[in-house]
């Protein structure tokens, strides 16, 4: 099992702030990372997958950076709304048994109006 | 649209009896996932497959087993149910590229054992 740690465990924010957090790997065997946003009572999605070392990936106001060599990656949210309230997953992968991906225990978000 | 359909929203069932939570996907992908998901303990791997029949043991399959007849079909047995396996369970599935292709999560089942 991949020792796959996300900080921090959870973050209370104003509307507005920015904000940011970290999913930290193994960095040997490493192959790709992927962010996925829960949000109560919905399924996962994903958001990001990333592989390469020094990616850097956007969507609106969220963006991910990778560290393959140091084994981390950030997750950014640009002036955080009440509709960014989620649990934000990080899943690395080793390259092998097919997709099978070790997720971390998550950061959940709580923006407050 | 990406589709994974899981049985049942909520489900409560009774000590020591076998359960069945079934998951249909309809994307032609070749992997399928069986996870739980416990306050402050993530998603945990139950059992995974990457072809039909084929099955692998994920971090914690005891208790468990599944089945996988067709490739659109995973199904996650209880074989007798126990109170400690009240939990949510989130069956998803995703294309057979080697990790660099996300998974799709059904909603998830709430699964009761009384």
């Amino acid at each position: 099992i991949l020792n796959v740690e996300q900080s921090p465990q959870s973050l209370h924010v104003q509307e507005g702030d920015s904000t940011n957090f970290t999913c930290s790997f193994p960095s040997s065997n490493f192959y790709a990372l992927h962010w996925y946003r829960w949000e109560t009572a919905k399924s996962p999605e994903a958001l990001f997958v990333m592989t390469l070392n020094g990616d850097e990936k956007k969507k609106g106001r969220i963006s991910a950076t990778l560290n393959t060599k140091e084994g981390y990656s950030y997750l950014y949210i640009k002036g955080s709304q009440p509709e960014d309230s989620a649990t934000y997953l990080c899943a690395p992968y080793e390259g092998t048994n097919a997709g099978k991906s070790t997720f971390g225990d998550g950061t959940t978000l709580t923006v407050k109006p | 649209d990406v589709k994974v359909t899981q049985s049942s929203r909520y489900l409560v069932k009774r000590t020591g009896e076998k359960v069945f939570l079934e998951c249909v996907q309809d994307m032609d992908h070749e992997n399928m996932f069986w996870y739980r998901q416990d306050p402050g303990l993530g998603l945990r791997l139950i059992y995974f497959s990457y072809d039909v029949k084929m099955k692998e043991k994920g971090d914690i399959p005891e208790g468990y087993s599944v089945s996988r007849e067709k490739k659109e079909r995973f199904s996650l047995i209880l074989e007798s149910a126990s109170t400690n396996q009240t939990s949510m369970y989130l069956c998803a599935s995703s294309l057979a590229s080697g990790g660099s292709q996300p998974q799709h999560f059904g909603d998830g089942t709430r699964l009761s054992i009384l």
